[in-house]
């Protein structure tokens, strides 16, 4: 069983459209994050949410809008994609959120915006 | 905010050589520490992780690391390098969610 799944792994889309990335963990954690991984392998927190409450909110454009329905999910939209946004985009979770434990990352959404 | 400095961005080994890589924190409370390993095309696996007790630990696949709280350090170690250790080393310390380090490319070649 998958602790934590992504999907879709590859994304491939137009400059100007608008895509989701979806996110399920099946180990109980509270916790859910989106990370950024930029083409020089840079891993760049993006949110977390809390039992469905957003606790971090980086320096991110609002094109991009987090939601999670229930703490096993978090999925995160983008709109009006850009060039830029071409990245890994990873979902992780954790148990707790201070003092945080280890984390479960999901197998990443490789995103290309053409 | 704690952050994580990796020392060593592209480190090329011969198989059986020894391996050293750095990372420092900067925070002067508690942490916990991590080390997580991404192999090409895959996502991040945890290598090993410190909470507390031993400074020295031993993680997966023949990897370690010391804890050296006066140098706020925890280089991960391993002795003899395999081929199939290439991949792309993180260090991590926990703040409000996992900070992670530039990350170090390792290529190990035959």
């Amino acid at each position: 069983d998958t602790a934590v799944s992504q999907t879709p792994k590859y994304l491939v889309t137009q400059m100007g459209n608008d895509k989701s990335i979806k996110c399920e963990q099946n180990l109980g954690h509270d916790t859910m994050y989106w990370y950024k991984q930029d083409s020089k392998k840079f891993l760049k927190i993006m949110f977390s949410y809390n039992n469905k409450e957003l606790i971090i909110n980086e320096t991110v454009p609002n094109r991009f809008s987090p939601k999670s329905p229930d703490k096993a999910h978090l999925n995160l939209h983008i709109n009006s994609l850009e060039l830029g946004d071409s990245a890994v985009y990873f979902c992780a979770s954790t148990q707790g959120t201070k003092g945080v434990t280890e984390a479960f990352f999901g197998q990443g959404t490789r995103l290309t915006v053409v | 905010a704690q952050s994580v400095s990796q020392h060593n961005h592209h480190v090329i080994l011969s198989e059986a050589a020894s391996l050293e890589l750095g990372c420092n924190y900067s925070y002067g409370g508690t942490v916990n520490l991590f080390w997580y390993v991404q192999y090409p095309g895959q996502h991040l696996q945890l290598l090993l992780k410190y909470f507390s007790g031993d400074p020295l630990v031993k993680g997966i696949k023949g990897f370690e690391a010391e804890f050296i709280k006066s140098k706020f350090s925890f280089n991960l170690r391993k002795p003899s390098v395999q081929w199939s250790d290439t991949a792309e080393y993180f260090c991590a310390v926990t703040g409000y969610a996992l900070n992670f380090g530039k990350g170090t490319s390792l290529l190990v070649t035959p």
